[in-house]
């Protein structure tokens, strides 16, 4: 079956500028998750998404970073105000939520902002 | 506040002999640990993973230890392939295993 999709796979934007990532989870996952990975750098959780329950956004860098899932599937992560500093690869990863320990990542959305 | 570290940013290895990467971490909450392997340009996929109340765990060539008393874990390739060459991240997360902290990763050359 299809795998974790993520769109788009690479994203240039000017600083100040909003940009949206899009996550495509696998069918019948109900935890669905954000990391980023900067230059050089580990991967950093910035939330889940668990069923009905209200996201752990626990990561979230700053408040120009915010997440929806609607449906229980889709999720869009939305960065408000580009700075130079959230230039990282965004991953996306969603799991079964019982016993829901292994995550399957999509590829990633390269963000550059220049 | 790193809860799960990586010390070894890098590890050479040649083909055949044994790879043995190495992860600490501080928090004693956490109960599930995993390894994950990631190629350049794809994201990280699903490799062993091993519950608290285990202290080995073993799939093929891959083998993972746990030593709950030193708060450390480490994954054995044996033997090693030019195909391991990747980057290597342990995880750990808490009873729920949905909030899963990841360490900055060991990048694995497999030299034939």
């Amino acid at each position: 079956g299809a795998g974790v999709s993520q769109s788009p796979s690479n994203k240039v934007t000017e600083k100040g500028k909003d940009v949206e990532l899009r996550c495509d989870p696998i069918s019948g996952h109900t935890a669905l998750y954000w990391y980023r990975q900067s230059l050089g750098q580990g991967l950093e959780f910035l939330i889940y998404f668990q069923g009905n329950s209200a996201p752990d956004k626990s990561g979230l860098p700053s408040d120009r970073f915010s997440a929806e899932r609607t449906g229980g599937s889709v999720s869009t992560l939305t960065i408000q105000r580009t700075q130079q500093e959230d230039s990282a690869v965004y991953l996306c990863a969603s799991s079964f939520a019982s016993g829901g320990y292994e995550q399957y990542f999509g590829p990633g959305t390269r963000l550059t902002v220049t | 506040d790193q809860q799960v570290k990586q010390n070894s940013p890098s590890l050479s290895v040649q083909e055949g002999r044994i790879s043995i990467l190495n992860c600490d971490y501080t928090n004693s909450m956490f109960d599930y640990f995993l390894w994950y392997k990631k190629y350049p340009a794809e994201g990280p996929t699903f490799l062993i993973s091993i519950s608290s109340i285990k202290d080995k765990n073993e799939d093929g060539r891959f083998t993972v230890f746990l030593n709950k008393s030193a708060k450390h874990l480490s994954l054995h390739i044996v033997p090693s392939q030019p195909g391991d060459s990747a980057v290597y991240f342990c995880a750990a997360s808490d009873t729920g295993g949905f909030k899963t902290i990841f360490g900055a990763g060991t990048r694995l050359f497999v030299k034939a």
